[in-house]
This record gives C-alpha cells, structure tokens and sequence, in this order.
C-alpha cells in the first residue's frame, strides 16, 4: 500500500462549486504540505502543517483553506472554484527532524470549467 | 526571496551517456537540497537528499552534489538509459521558515 495517498486522484467541476482534496499517509511524518503543480512553473506551497495545531500558509494561499483532522490527515479545500485553480495538487510529508526528506503522494488533477 | 532555476529545461541524449542536470539558488541558507523524479502525470520520487553540511550524495548510478557558497547543486547519472527518461525537480528547504521552494525541473529523454 501506497504511504501517501490523495483522492480523489481526477476531478472535473465547475466554477463557484466546493471542492475538497483529501490526503492520508501511514508514514507517521508530522509534518505535512499541499502543493499545485502548473507547467513550466515547478511546484508551489499552498499549505503546510507541522502538527496537528499548527497550519501556515505557503506562497499561494489565497482562494484555499486546510485541515488537519488529524496527524494521518490533510485536507486542502477550494471555496469557490475559480478556472485558473485548475492544476496538479499535491500532498506531501516530512519527518520535520534530521533529513526532513519529503514523500509525495501521487497527484489530484483538477480541472475547473 | 529564495528562486531556484533549473538548467537546461529539456535535454535529449542517447543511451549509456553521461550527463549532467544543474540546478541553482539565490539564498544560501539553506537546510537541504532534494532531488526529484516525477514522470508524466504521477507523484514526485525522491532521489538524493543532501544536508547543507555535506557535499554529496550518491545513490546507484546517480552522484548528487552541493557547493552552498555558490549556490549550485548538479545531479550527475552514468550511463543513461532509456528509463531513466523523466523530469527531474530540485528543491531547497529553506532554514527561515522551513518553505521548500521547488525548480521548474529538467525534462531528460534518453533514446535507445
């Protein structure tokens, strides 16, 4: 089984609608982050959370909001969906202490209409 | 603000050479440096990862290195092959604020 798993893994919807992406692992990281992937622009930080009481916004936060239910889970949500929030979402974890290495999760492709 | 510019943004070679991927950063305060792989449409797999203390990494036929003070980071594959086509990402991790802050990756095809 895969460490670091999101769902839905494709998603179609329309403007104005709520959308939710959820992301699990069994790694036992506390440390766990959100990315959107956009061609030609790398990966960028939306959310990231080093426990379960700590949330902070990355580089492109406005239009998104996150919970950390709990250490296992991370979900990111789009109130309102807007086109250009169409991308590649990522959920990714770190240990938080000596390498800090992150492990990704395979992907949610979004597309807004 | 920490940038980091991956060179060249696509490379073709063939089989069983050498190459080498680069990558840079404007800040050198740095806590790591990861390497990635990500082929198309799936997740990103870590490589190597390198400390800001060390000077490389190796792992099989990938050599990972790091000059902090010049703020460059190569990624080194011997003897290419075709699976080895894919995108690879660098990113650093920043000591202020713990961000990590991704390139634009490399696209490598390697033909048979």
């Amino acid at each position: 089984d895969a460490d670091v798993t999101q769902t839905p893994r494709n998603r179609i919807t329309k403007t104005g609608k709520r959308i939710m992406l959820e992301c699990s692992q069994t790694k036992g990281h506390d440390r766990m982050y959100w990315y959107r992937q956009d061609p030609g622009l790398g990966l960028r930080l939306i959310y990231y959370s080093f426990d379960v009481k700590d949330i902070n916004k990355g580089e492109i936060s406005d239009g998104y909001s996150v919970s950390r239910q709990a250490q296992a889970k991370f979900s990111l949500s789009l109130e309102s969906a807007i086109p250009n929030q169409t991308a590649l979402y990522f959920c990714a974890t770190g240990r938080g202490s000596g390498r800090d290495e992150q492990f990704f999760g395979p992907g949610t492709r979004l597309t807004v209409l | 603000k920490q940038e980091v510019t991956q060179i060249p943004a696509a490379l073709s070679v063939p089989e069983g050479e050498n190459l080498v991927l680069n990558c840079s950063f404007t800040d050198s305060a740095i806590y790591n440096l990861q390497w990635f792989r990500q082929d198309p449409g799936k997740g990103l797999t870590s490589l190597l990862l390198i400390q800001s203390s060390q000077r490389e990494q190796t792992s099989g036929r990938l050599n990972a290195s790091l000059d902090k003070s010049s703020g460059r980071s190569t990624l080194y594959i011997a003897a290419s092959q075709p699976g080895d086509s894919a995108t690879y990402l660098c990113a650093v991790l920043n000591t202020g604020g713990f961000k990590t802050i991704f390139g634009a990756g490399t696209r490598l095809f390697v033909k048979a």
